[in-house]
């Protein structure tokens, strides 16, 4: 089974509006973290969002923020107030484990979000 | 401060060849990881290193991929061998500590390999 879902391989919205990429998760652990990253045509990963499955608020980052529904497994990230250099591949990542094993990410195939004018 | 940087962006070899791949980590971050991606996914683990030893290499693909990083730092990925299936970018990453923290991402290598 996919540990990470995305089921939207592209998405469209119009500049200024708001916009869901959704992420589901598949884990039997308890100790998990959740990110999101940003790939621009020119390759870099960009670290966004990061959720821990013990936080209980919904992480923010200015206009990204994480909607979090731990019992649905999933971690959608919402983009207010969309703007065109938001354009780009998003990716959705899980690190599961503590301690020691706490470290690989696993990431999802990716959502390419266009933002149009 | 610096992010990640790798070298060289681009890299064009001959099925068969050796390639090197490099990978500087910001400074001060113990824990370093190689990530592949191929065309239309999401990266693949493939090491982490701490400090200067390979604490898991389960990702990688087979005996032809090798990895270092001898004095804590700076990591070279090498590739004996290469086959047309390895060309993907690969993506070094690095985190203050490994555990519970962000991993920050460089530029990658674009490898083709023909």
């Amino acid at each position: 089974a996919q540990k990470i879902t995305q089921t939207q391989p592209g998405m469209f919205v119009q500049e200024k509006e708001a916009v869901t990429l959704d992420c589901t998760y598949d884990t039997s652990d308890q100790s998990y973290g959740l990110f999101w990253y940003k790939q621009p045509s020119s390759g870099e990963m960009i670290f966004l969002i990061y959720q821990g499955s013990y936080d209980e608020q919904n992480a923010t980052e200015g206009r990204y923020s994480l909607n979090f529904q731990k019992a649905r497994k999933s971690a959608n990230l919402v983009i207010s107030a969309s703007q065109l250099g938001d354009s780009a591949m998003y990716f959705c990542a899980m690190r599961e484990g503590r301690g020691g094993s706490n470290y690989k990410l696993t990431f999802g195939k990716g959502t390419l979000l266009t933002v149009n004018p | 401060g610096a992010g990640v940087s790798q070298t060289p962006s681009n890299k064009v070899t001959e099925k068969g060849k050796y390639v090197e791949l490099r990978c500087d980590p910001i400074s001060g971050h113990t824990a370093l990881y190689w990530y592949r991606q191929s065309l239309g996914q999401g990266p693949e683990f493939l090491i982490y290193f701490q400090g200067t030893g390979a604490a898991d290499d389960s990702g990688l693909p087979n005996d032809r991929f090798f990895a270092v990083r001898p004095e804590g730092s700076v990591s070279t990925l090498k590739i004996q061998r290469t086959e047309r299936g390895d060309s993907a970018v690969y993506l070094c990453a690095s985190s203050l500590t490994p555990t519970g923290e962000t991993q920050y991402f460089g530029p990658g290598t674009r490898l083709l390999v023909l």
